[in-house]
């Protein structure tokens, strides 16, 4: 069973929108959720990460809007430039449980 | 940052052989962990690994795969025999502990392929 969603699979956006990335887990004991942000050819690095106990967090031009009922969150990526062309990892996880990965969006800017 | 490195970048090699993936850890990590991705997504666990033994493991560890980190040196997955459906890119990552949400950092992956 996929523990944590995403989507879209895919997303194109121009240069200066606002990207929106969809998140959705099922194990409600999920407290914790970062996004990893992956280039091609590299691993995933960290990039914002957020607690149950809070509904937003900012760093930079990265935003994660978090709903403990729905049992959703996204990530907006304000501004967008064409160097945030990568794929995004939703995860989650639990106390001191393993990371939890969703299957990504691969997130296309065009200049 | 700190970095983890993985050694080969790319590694082909004939189904049946052995291959060790080889993973170089930050160097005060205590938690050492293999992942599998294929045609970039899908970030797949396999296993973690602390203090010697392995901590958990995912279905898709199978029985020939393994791992270990003898005396501090590098850490290794070795997949024997390898079949062709373990062709993907392998990602070594580590944290230094399992404390509340440990941050995890990833090496650049080493690309298997099984021809």
């Amino acid at each position: 069973q996929q523990q944590v969603r995403q989507s879209p699979q895919s997303l194109t956006v121009w240069e200066g929108e606002t990207a929106i990335l969809n998140c959705s887990y099922e194990n409600s004991a999920f407290d914790y959720f970062p996004w990893y942000q992956q280039f091609p050819g590299e691993g995933p690095a960290l990039l914002i990460a957020i607690r149950s106990v809070s509904d937003k967090k900012e760093d930079g031009g990265f935003t994660i809007f978090f709903n403990k009922r729905e049992k959703n969150l996204s990530l907006h990526i304000k501004d967008s430039q064409p160097g945030d062309s990568a794929t995004y990892f939703c995860a989650a996880s639990a106390n001191n449980n393993r990371i939890f990965f969703g299957d990504g969006t691969q997130l296309v800017v065009k200049p | 940052g700190p970095k983890v490195l993985q050694i080969p970048s790319h590694q082909i090699i004939d189904m049946g052989q052995m291959v060790t993936l080889n993973c170089d850890p930050v160097s005060n990590h205590l938690y050492f962990y293999w992942y599998k991705q294929i045609l970039g997504q899908q970030m797949e666990f396999l296993v973690n690994f602390y203090n010697g033994k392995v901590m958990e493991k995912s279905k898709l560890f199978k029985d020939q795969f393994s791992v270990e980190r003898p005396d501090g040196s590098y850490f290794t997955l070795k997949i024997q025999p390898t079949a062709l459906e373990d062709s993907a890119v392998y990602f070594c990552a580590s944290s230094s502990g399992t404390g509340r949400n440990e941050r995890l950092f990833f090496g650049h992956g080493t690309k298997l392929s099984v021809l």
